[in-house]
Parts: C-alpha cells; structure tokens; sequence
C-alpha cells in the first residue's frame, strides 16, 4: 500500500514534443505529490508537486495532472528539449512522513 | 545559498568495515532525512530527524543508524557493511517536515 508506480520505465521524445510521464498510488492517506528530475551523479531536484485538492499545476513548460479517483498522478514536460534529457521520479508523501518515490523514468529527448 | 552539502563524495570500504556519512543542512532547515538509492532505483526511506528527534525509520536492518546535532547536522552511520550496501546515500533537508525537500549530491558508497 506504500507503493508508488512508475511508468514507462523509458522514454525517448523527439526535441519538441510532449514528454509524459504516469504514475499510480494505493495509499489514499498521501497529500503530496512531488516529481523530481535527477542528473547523473546528482541528487534528485524538486522540479514541481501537487496537492490533491488541485486537478492541475502548470510551471513553465511542466505540468502535473492529478486524477484522485483513479489515484494516478503524471508528469507532462511541453516542448521538451535535450536539456530535459534526465532521470524522472515521481513520489509521494502522508503529512510530515517519508517521501516514497516511484522507480523511476529515464527521458532522452533527441535533438 | 549553499544547499544541502554531504562528505565525502565517494568512499570505498571493504566488507565489514563500518562507515560514517556526513549532511550539513540547507540554513534553517530543521529536518533532515536519509535515503539510499541503488542504481538504477528510486531512493529508499532510512531515517528522518526534526529538532533532534528521530521521526521516522524505513525498513532498514540496525546496522544502520543516524543522529542530528544540536546545529541540525546529521550523521548516517553504517555497521558491518555488506556488498549490497553499495549504493547512493542521499541527504535532504527541508524546513518543515513532509514538504519541499532540498537533497545532497550524495556520498557514493561503494563495498568491496
């Protein structure tokens, strides 16, 4: 039930187009819903989070979608660039308790 | 600002030897966690501190344990490592506990 589920595993967008990213959650205690990007030999960056009594959350070219009923949750990343180019995690969070993280999406966005 | 700072960067231990991990915190964050992530993995919950005390413990084995000095520091320390205890440690600091956590680069641990 602390189960966070993350899919695809990996993803390869054309520079330009739309990156998204799912995620699934069982436990309906949780309240915060982060994503965080991850470079190679860096620790994860908080990039945008969600609350659930919002649907949507847009900053900049990333937006999170938020589907309570279906307790699922995803990452849309517009105009993706090489740049994005990274390892995504989606987690989730009850109160002041532990985050616990998806398993991960690798995005490679060719130039 | 300097953001979340762990030492070292990289250590090499052998099986059995025992290892300390260092955190200095965001300035005036008070809460202080511990994840571990393994290649290829998303990180793993092992410990969370608030003003000292400890809060939370993930489903780690005793060998691991964790403290938080009175400048909100925090130390992770290692028994008897083992080779799957290679792994990524990281550290991450947040004002309040539960929300907008600001994580370390990390300390590569790796056992031989």
């Amino acid at each position: 039930q602390q189960q966070v589920k993350q899919s695809p595993q990996s993803l390869i967008v054309q520079k330009g187009g739309i990156s998204i990213i799912n995620c699934a959650y069982e436990n309906t205690a949780f309240d915060y819903f982060p994503w965080y990007q991850q470079f190679p030999g860096k620790g994860p960056a908080l990039l945008i989070a969600i609350r659930p009594d919002v649907s949507e959350k847009k900053e900049g070219r990333f937006t999170i979608s938020f589907n309570k009923s279906a307790k699922q949750f995803s990452l849309h990343i517009m105009d993706s660039q090489p740049g994005d180019s990274a390892t995504y995690f989606c987690a989730a969070s009850k109160g002041a308790q532990k985050l616990v993280f998806g398993q991960g999406t690798r995005l490679t966005i060719n130039p | 600002d300097a953001g979340v700072t762990q030492s070292p960067t990289h250590l090499i231990k052998t099986r059995g030897q025992q290892v300390t991990l260092r955190c200095s915190p965001i300035s005036g964050h008070k809460s202080v966690s511990w994840y571990q992530q393994v290649l290829g993995q998303g990180p793993q919950f092992i410990f969370q501190y608030y003003e000292k005390e400890e809060r939370g413990r993930g489903n780690f084995p005793d060998r691991f344990s964790a403290r938080q000095f009175p400048n909100y520091s925090s130390e992770l320390n290692v028994n008897a490592l083992l080779l799957g205890d290679s792994a990524l440690y990281l550290c991450a600091s947040s004002a309040n506990t539960g929300t907008g956590y600001t994580f370390g680069s990390g300390t590569r641990l790796t056992v031989v």
